[in-house]
């Protein structure tokens, strides 16, 4: 199975700041690589799908990059509503998430 | 509106069975592939099963081992999980999900059921 390496797994950020959260998978995934966002006692939420597709009404200041084994996600400038745990996610099959990272104030 | 509601979460002696079941809406079901995903307390995501729509293949998590049944009722636009002979570890919230079509991701997410595996 592929597995998914996110990192940090812990970020510490001040709104405004530029975030960038990595993910690596254990074998080529092409650019099947999804984005989700969650906050506490909520679904997860998709951001980004196809490593850099925004997902509709997610703002524009979330990108995602990456291919092959490399991805990114990029939140330009920080807001409050973004201190959430961000996961990424391989959809080919078996489906593998990545651990998680949370995005905290600083 | 797409809306998935869980329902069928409780408690569970290890061994036990439960069914979970979600009702979707706001979206032709039958024509989306469909995913049960799970989250421990204080854990992260991981995936359960998922049933293709256009070939009726479902696909499990290893840890499974032939312990859970996923189906699905397209008249009735409902999800089901089986799962038998649970364990501690498959205490989590589960959540029912929408593959979306084509180059998309899971892109609609239920609430959430919670289990509980405990004596």
């Amino acid at each position: 199975d592929i597995q998914m390496t996110q990192s940090p797994s812990t970020l510490s950020a001040s709104v405004g700041d530029r975030v960038t959260i990595t993910c690596r998978a254990s074998q080529s995934i092409s650019s099947w690589l999804a984005w989700y966002q969650q906050k506490p006692g909520k679904a997860p939420k998709l951001l980004i799908y196809k490593a850099s597709v925004l997902e509709s009404g997610v703002p524009s200041r979330f990108s995602g990059s990456g291919s092959g084994t490399e991805f990114t996600l990029t939140i330009s400038s920080l807001q409050p509503d973004d201190f959430a745990t961000y996961y990424c996610q391989q959809y080919n099959n078996p489906w593998t998430f990545g651990e998680g990272t949370k995005v905290e104030v600083k | 509106e797409v809306l998935l509601v869980e329902s069928g979460g409780g408690l569970v002696e290890p061994g036990g069975s439960l069914r979970l079941s979600c009702a979707a809406s706001g979206f032709t079901f039958s024509t989306y592939s469909m995913n049960w995903v799970r989250q421990a307390p204080g854990k992260g995501l991981e995936w359960v099963s998922t049933f293709v729509s256009w070939n009726n293949a479902i696909y499990y998590a290893d840890f499974v081992n032939g312990r859970f049944t996923m189906s699905r009722d397209n008249g009735k636009y409902s999800l089901y999980l089986q799962m038998n002979n649970l364990r501690v570890d498959d205490t989590a919230v589960y959540y029912c999900v929408r593959y979306g079509y084509g180059e998309v991701a899971f892109d609609y997410w239920g609430q959430g059921t919670l289990v509980t595996v405990s004596s």
